[in-house]
Parts: structure tokens; sequence; C-alpha cells
């Protein structure tokens, strides 16, 4: 079993949709959660970072956090084209020298 | 970027041949890293490094050198490339509490 698990899509969804990305993992010593978009041809650009159970928000994009259920999650409401692009979750282990672990990423299409 | 630039950004070579990959840093972040992208397995971490002179090897080292000899500069090499090293190269950095890494253009790398 990884030690983060993400369904890599694709998904396809119409402009304006609230979109949900997920990852789950499987140690209990993970403590920062980070989510990252990629545009193709493109690096990695941190999109959120959050430590704590629960919900943290940026504008539209909203992260979740439930550590009981070691599962963190990305909504993206009134999805936009410009949305399109792939989603990774990246998580640390603080246990482990602060060891950065991803997803393999979410390949998303907003469609017009 | 971040302030990290990668060179070249681009490159075709043959098997057997060297190569050698750089990515340099206006941030003065300690941590430099490594990783290759490739479909079906996501960013895998070939090294990385915690200081001048100061490196480790990732999930993926083989194969693979590195050298950092000043704190903007760090190089990956490839001493004789083969075509299963054809992937996108992606340097990064981060901060040293948190491990939140900030990446590069990528070099896309086609070894025939």
């Amino acid at each position: 079993q990884k030690e983060v698990e993400q369904d890599p899509g694709p998904l396809s969804v119409p402009e304006g949709a609230i979109v949900s990305l997920n990852c789950t993992y499987s140690n209990s010593a993970f403590q920062y959660f980070m989510w990252y978009r990629q545009y193709s041809r493109k690096g990695p650009e941190l999109l959120m970072y959050t430590y704590s159970s629960g919900n943290k928000e940026d504008g539209r994009f909203t992260a979740q956090v439930d550590k009981s259920s070691k599962y963190i999650s990305l909504f993206i409401r009134d999805s936009q084209p410009s949305d399109s692009a792939t989603y990774l979750c990246a998580i640390v282990n603080a246990g482990n020298n602060r060891k950065l672990i991803w997803g393999l990423g979410t390949s998303l299409a907003v469609n017009p | 970027d971040a302030g990290i630039t990668q060179s070249p950004r681009h490159k075709v070579t043959e098997t057997g041949t060297p190569v050698t990959l750089r990515c340099h840093q206006t941030e003065n972040h300690r941590y430099m890293y490594w990783y290759r992208q490739d479909p079906g397995h996501g960013l895998r971490l070939i090294h990385y490094s915690y200081g001048v002179k100061d490196t480790d090897k990732g999930e993926v080292s083989d194969g693979y050198s590195v050298s950092r000899s000043k704190t903007e500069d760090f190089l990956l090499t490839l001493e004789s490339a083969t075509s299963s090293q054809t992937s996108v190269y992606f340097c990064a950095i981060s901060d040293p509490h948190l491990n939140i890494q900030y990446f590069g253009a990528g070099t896309r790398l086609s070894v025939l």
C-alpha cells in the first residue's frame, strides 16, 4: 500500500461545477498537508498548505483535512477553464526528517 | 518560478552520453532537490542537498549523481544516459522548517 493514494482521474466537469479532489494517507505521523497545481509543461506550484484538521479557505479553494480518517480534500467552487490542470497532494512526515510524500496527481479538465 | 532557473529546458541526447542538468536559485535556500516525473509514477525524488557539498540519495538515485559547490547551484549528472532516463526533470527548493517545496519550470530530456 502506498503511503499516499490519489485517484489519477481524469476528471472532467462543466464550467461552474464544484470540484472535489481527494487523497488518503496511511501514516498518523503525517502532519502537514499541501496541494499543488501543475499546468501542462510547467512545474508544480503551491496552492494551499495546512497542518490542522478542519477547513482552510482561499478564494474559490478550500482545503479540508480529516486526520481521524486520514483523508484530505481540495474543493474548487465555481470552477473555471483556467483551473484545468493536474492537482497533486503532498504530505510532510514530521516524524521522518520532514520527508515529503507525493500523491500521483489528479488530472482535471473544466469544460466551457 | 520562485527564483529557480533550470537549464537546459529541453535536451535530446543519445544513449551512452553524459548529460548535466543545472538548477540555479536566487532564494538562498539551503535545501535543494532533483525529481523526475513520469506518467503513472508521479514525482520521484532522485537526490537532494541540505547544504554545500552535503547531498543524499532519494528513491530513484541509480544512474544519477549530483554536486553542490555553491548554495545557489545544484547539478544533476547522468553519467551514461539510458532510454529509461527519458523524463521531465524538476528542481525544487524548500525552507528548512516545513519543507514546503518550490519548483523550477523543468527540463524535458529525451534519450534516443
